[in-house]
This record gives C-alpha cells, structure tokens and sequence, in this order.
C-alpha cells in the first residue's frame, strides 16, 4: 500500500496552460505539504495546510493554489505556467503536534516547455 | 529565518567503510527537530533519522547514528559498514516546531559507495 501518492509522476505542457497535480495520503495524517526540487537539488517548502490553517511560503507566486476537497487529499494547481516551473513537485504529510515525521510522496517531475 | 548548510556537495567511499556528511544550520530557536532524509536515483524521499533538539543523547538508527552538538549547531550523519545501496542524495532538514510545521532543507551531498 502507497502511503503518499501522487498523480501524474510525469507532466509535460506548455507555457501559458493550466495543469494540477494529485496527492493523497492513506495515513490518517492532518497535515499535508507541498515542495519544490529544483534542478540543483534544492529543496523547498510551498505550503502547509491541516483542516484549519494554510501556511504559505512568502516566496511562492499566486499562481500556484493548493486545494483540498479533504483530509486525504492536497492538491496543487498552477494556473499561467512558466519555464521556471519546471522542477519535481513533492507533496507530503504528518501527523500534527509539530514532531512528527513528514512522509513524502514519490514526486512529480513537470516539464514546461 | 531558518538556515541549513550542508558543505559537502559530493562525496564518496568505498563499500564497508565509514562516512560522515556534514550538516550546520542557523536558528534562534530552542525547540526544534532535525532530520537526515536520502533521496536515490528513484528520487523517493526517504527518512533516515531524527533528532529532536531537547534530547542530548544521539539518535541512532542501525548503521546510522548523528553527532549532535546543539551549542554548535551541527547535526551530522555517520553511516557505518556503508553499503552500495547507500548510494543517494542525502539531504539534512531543520524543523521548527509550531508554524506550519515546515522542513528547511539544506543543499545535499551526493553519496557514491563504491564497491
């Protein structure tokens, strides 16, 4: 059983379209997250969302919206996209309470061409 | 805010040996978790150890074990008998409790066992 999975792995589109990408956790975890993997590597964090908050990395543009229709689930839509935004996209999630490990999911890989 | 600084970009060893990455970080936090996650070719991303900052014993994982040292923050990873499956992106990762519960990640370091 895939504790964290997401759909597509693989998402090649034009600059200017919309697309989403799919998370869904079978932990019973409360929070999810989604990062972004640069092509050096470099890891960072978009978003935290429970049931009650959604914290937004400042750097992020508006353009990118999470969405969740429920706990299970945190989606990611882009809306206008960019050349910059290719990267692999990570969603993950945790149990709240702040200590708790985060568990990834396997990664979406999106290419704007 | 948050600073992780990983100071190895590349490193290699040979199987069986022993290898330590470097992890330091910046925070004016008292209250905080520390992580070790690999990231193979696969490009999974997968929890090696953690540490929460009020412990001072060392975490330890099986071949795996930390050197935390809180006053100098830094948090690295030894990984003993290293094996080839070992062979990763290894990323350290700082957590700061409460806000959104956020993982700032450093930059890596590249893991070759060779046989």
């Amino acid at each position: 059983d895939t504790a964290v999975s997401q759909t597509p792995k693989y998402l090649v589109t034009q600059m200017g379209n919309d697309k989403s990408i799919k998370c869904e956790q079978n932990l019973g975890h409360d929070t999810m997250y989604w990062y972004k993997q640069d092509s050096k590597k470099f890891l960072k964090i978009m978003f935290s969302y429970n049931n009650k908050e959604l914290i937004i990395n400042e750097t992020v543009p508006n353009r990118f919206s999470p969405k969740s229709p429920d706990k299970a689930h945190l989606n990611l839509h882009i809306n206008s996209l960019e050349l910059g935004d290719s990267a692999v996209y990570f969603c993950a999630s945790s149990r709240s309470g702040g200590s708790d490990t985060q568990y990834f999911g396997p990664g979406t890989r999106l290419t704007v061409l | 805010a948050q600073t992780v600084t990983q100071s190895q970009p590349e490193m290699s060893v040979q199987e069986a040996e022993t290898v330590t990455l470097s992890c330091t970080y910046d925070t004016s936090e008292n209250n905080y978790y520390l992580f070790w996650y690999k990231q193979p070719p696969s490009r999974q991303m997968i929890l090696v150890i953690r540490q929460e900052a009020y412990k001072q014993q060392n975490a330890t994982e099986n071949r795996f074990s930390v050197n935390f040292q809180k006053a100098a923050k830094s948090f690295s990873l030894k990984i003993s008998d290293s094996q080839l499956g070992d062979t990763a992106m290894y990323f350290c990762a700082f957590m700061k409790r409460g806000a959104g519960n956020m993982l700032t990640f450093g930059g890596g370091t590249r893991l070759m066992v060779k046989p």
